[in-house]
């Protein structure tokens, strides 16, 4: 069974930083690009960042770009972002993603359960 | 970058048809995917591909697409689809970046 387990949200202030882990099972993590997808509160779904499975090629929505950084450990089974000068516009609810594509689709088949993070003094 | 277009609510009687859309450019060159989440709940791929149902999701859930609309349709709608309904596709910028709508609340009356 797959499985996509998100941890390391929290409480930060404006400014600070935050690391998110994702621990992925049930699956060869390492053939698999992997995503991050954020929802604020009462909001969409909005893409942030996603990782080749050889961490060869990485993107970055604009939002975030020079702020957060995606990274993996395939010994690990294990997806990360690193989120530094965060502001309150990144309050979210963080998932991690399994992406599937090809020339003419992309889409997520297993996704996490989440983790929320909140910026506020 | 690419924008992809979603009516807000769309509502439909128990056991009747409805159609929810998803608009833009990026549709004419990839296929959408199409998400429900129900509160409190992680996303769940419906649809994805030309017309394709990963295993569990009921054969009421099809999608279609022509043009720069894509569409998510629902053949006889059940209390339980009652839900936030999201479409993605890739950037048509060729940046490699993700596009999502910004999701549609069906409610079942």
């Amino acid at each position: 069974e797959v499985q996509l387990v998100e941890s390391g949200g929290g409480l930060v202030k404006p400014g600070g930083s935050l690391r998110l882990s994702c621990a992925a099972s049930g699956f060869t993590f390492s053939s698999y690009s992997m995503n991050w997808v954020r929802q604020a509160p009462g909001k969409g779904l909005e893409w942030v960042s996603s990782i080749s499975s050889s961490s060869s090629y990485i993107y970055y929505a604009d939002s975030v770009k020079g702020r957060f950084t995606i990274s993996r450990d395939n010994a690990k089974n294990s997806l990360y972002l690193q989120m530094n000068s965060l502001r309150a516009e990144d309050t979210a609810v963080y998932y991690c993603a399994r992406e599937i594509s090809s020339s003419w689709y992309v889409y997520f088949d297993y996704w996490g359960q989440g983790t929320l993070v909140t910026v506020s003094s | 970058s690419s924008e992809l277009t979603q009516d807000p609510a769309v509502s439909v009687a128990l056991g009747q048809t409805v159609r929810i859309t998803c608009q833009g450019d990026s549709l004419r060159s990839y296929y959408a995917s199409w998400y429900q989440q129900k509160p409190g709940q992680a996303p769940v791929l419906v649809i994805y591909g030309k017309n394709n149902r990963p295993s569990g999701i009921p054969d009421r859930f099809s999608g279609s697409s022509s043009g720069n609309t894509a569409s998510l349709t629902i053949t006889g709608a059940q209390a339980e689809d009652e839900a936030d309904y999201y479409c993605n596709s890739r950037d048509s910028s060729g940046n490699h970046h993700v596009v999502f709508g910004g999701g549609t609340k069906l409610t079942v009356l």
